[in-house]
């Protein structure tokens, strides 16, 4: 069954480095999104993604995160200048033509700033 | 603003009960997903609704739109249905989430 993969699996880094997260979608998928759920809170939505460009995103998601869809597979989060709040577990999803479709969830990168 | 909230955040079951887990919204929505996260982290799609009952095996989901609120259920519940449970709204393709409701089931 196609599935969603991320890598790395886990992801320690120094604050104020930068960071690329990377998610591979199912490959007939057109809707990508970005997710993170800080230790013990509830997941909180950063951005979609469809047709190349942004097609959401929330507060949280400002200059100092980007995505890109550098190839035809490959969905990447870039998170500029870490900082310590940055730690959390971060699913990249993917869904079918609409965006308000079943998501499909990738198994998380979990990140931890130090 | 775009509340999401869940009942209850606790729930404690013998296995072959019936399990009832509340979501209510504050604003409108296009779609009301239920996830189940496993205690390792991962997270899986169980329903998206924007209308009426959805059912899978054991589990059957409804929502109200008129009240704002969405109900998942689980039939005979066993041990492996242990996790939490996430409601989330979405509009447009703006997402959000509940706190989840952690389901221990014992045997």
């Amino acid at each position: 069954e196609p599935e969603v993969t991320q890598t790395p699996s886990h992801q320690v880094t120094q604050m104020g480095q930068e960071v690329i997260l990377r998610c591979v979608p199912i490959s007939n998928h057109l809707y990508f999104y970005w997710y993170r759920q800080i230790l013990g809170q509830k997941v909180e939505f950063l951005v979609s993604f469809y047709n190349n460009e942004i097609s959401e995103k929330s507060e949280i998601f400002d200059d100092q995160f980007s995505v890109e869809r550098p190839d035809g597979s490959n969905f990447t989060l870039k998170i500029r200048s870490t900082k310590l709040e940055d730690s959390a577990m971060y699913f990249c999803a993917s869904s079918e033509a609409l965006g308000q479709e079943t998501q499909y969830f990738g198994p998380g990168t979990r990140l931890l700033v130090l | 603003k775009n509340e999401v909230e869940q009942s209850p955040q606790n729930l404690t079951a013998q296995e072959g009960e019936f399990i009832t887990i509340n979501c209510s919204y504050s604003v409108g929505i296009s779609a009301l997903h239920w996830l189940q996260q496993h205690p390792g982290g991962g997270i899986v799609s169980l329903f998206m609704l924007s209308s009426g009952k959805k059912k899978h095996g054991r589990l059957i989901a409804t929502i109200n739109i008129q009240e704002k609120h969405s109900s998942l259920h689980i039939t005979a519940s066993h041990p492996r249905d242990s996790a939490v449970y996430i409601c989330a709204k979405g509009t447009g393709n703006q997402f959000y989430f509940g706190t989840g409701t952690s389901l221990t089931v014992i045997p």
